[in-house]
């Protein structure tokens, strides 16, 4: 089937607006994972559901980045109030059941520039 | 948390000359995997070791885990164009991937 799908694959935006990042995981899938990745860098993991519960957010950087996914499928990470700094990659990743050795599949990303 | 160190940051080889890439942790790992990106590319998983000196072959690709689990590498024998790509370590604890810096590969005709 189809693999893990991001929107907007581009986002450009000002310093200040909101944006709203979406991703639609490998059917199936338990678990979803959000990581930012700067240029020439690893991912850095940002938060991790399983089913709709968000299990750990500890990488998430402050208050202003939020993620959801209420119905245990589809997941939104939005970012308030943009600044320069939150310019990057922004992947998303799933898993079947999580647990730490599952394999992750990344998704394309959505690269994200705040003017 | 755990982190990773992987060296060398940039390789350039010569197609058919070999490669590695070498990931370092100064504490014990309970697993290693290993994800390539190719340029432009999001990362896909090529292996997971987790046990103590595990040595696994994908054709050309050998990955082992050091004995101590601190330790780990990836040779690629014979480099082809198609090997191109950013070769990243990391481990996984507690359901979130902690990934080294990478290794980019380059593989000039």
């Amino acid at each position: 089937g189809a693999g893990v799908s991001q929107s907007p694959r581009y986002k450009v935006t000002k310093r200040g607006q909101d944006v709203a990042l979406r991703c639609d995981p490998i059917s199936g899938h338990v678990s979803l994972y959000w990581y930012r990745q700067a240029l020439g860098q690893g991912p850095e993991f940002l938060t991790y559901f399983n089913y709709e519960a968000q299990q750990d957010k500890s990488g998430l950087p402050n208050d202003r980045f939020s993620a959801e996914r209420p119905e245990g499928s589809i997941s939104t990470l939005t970012i308030q109030r943009t600044e320069q700094r939150d310019s990057a990659m922004y992947r998303c990743a799933s898993s079947l059941v999580g647990g730490g050795t599952d394999t992750q599949y990344f998704g394309p990303g959505t690269r994200l520039t705040v003017l | 948390g755990q982190q990773v160190m992987q060296i060398p940051q940039y390789q350039h080889v010569q197609e058919g000359e070999d490669f590695t890439t070498y990931c370092n942790s100064s504490t014990t790992l309970s697993n290693i995997q290993w994800y390539k990106q190719r340029p432009g590319g999001h990362p896909v998983f090529l292996i997971q070791l987790v046990k103590s000196g595990e040595v696994k072959k994908q054709k050309r690709l050998t990955f082992q885990f050091g004995e101590a689990k601190k330790n780990s590498s990836l040779h690629i024998t014979a480099t082809q164009t198609t090997d191109v790509g950013t070769y990243f370590c990391c481990t996984g604890g507690g359901n979130k991937l902690t990934f080294g810096t990478g290794t980019q590969l380059k593989v000039e005709l």
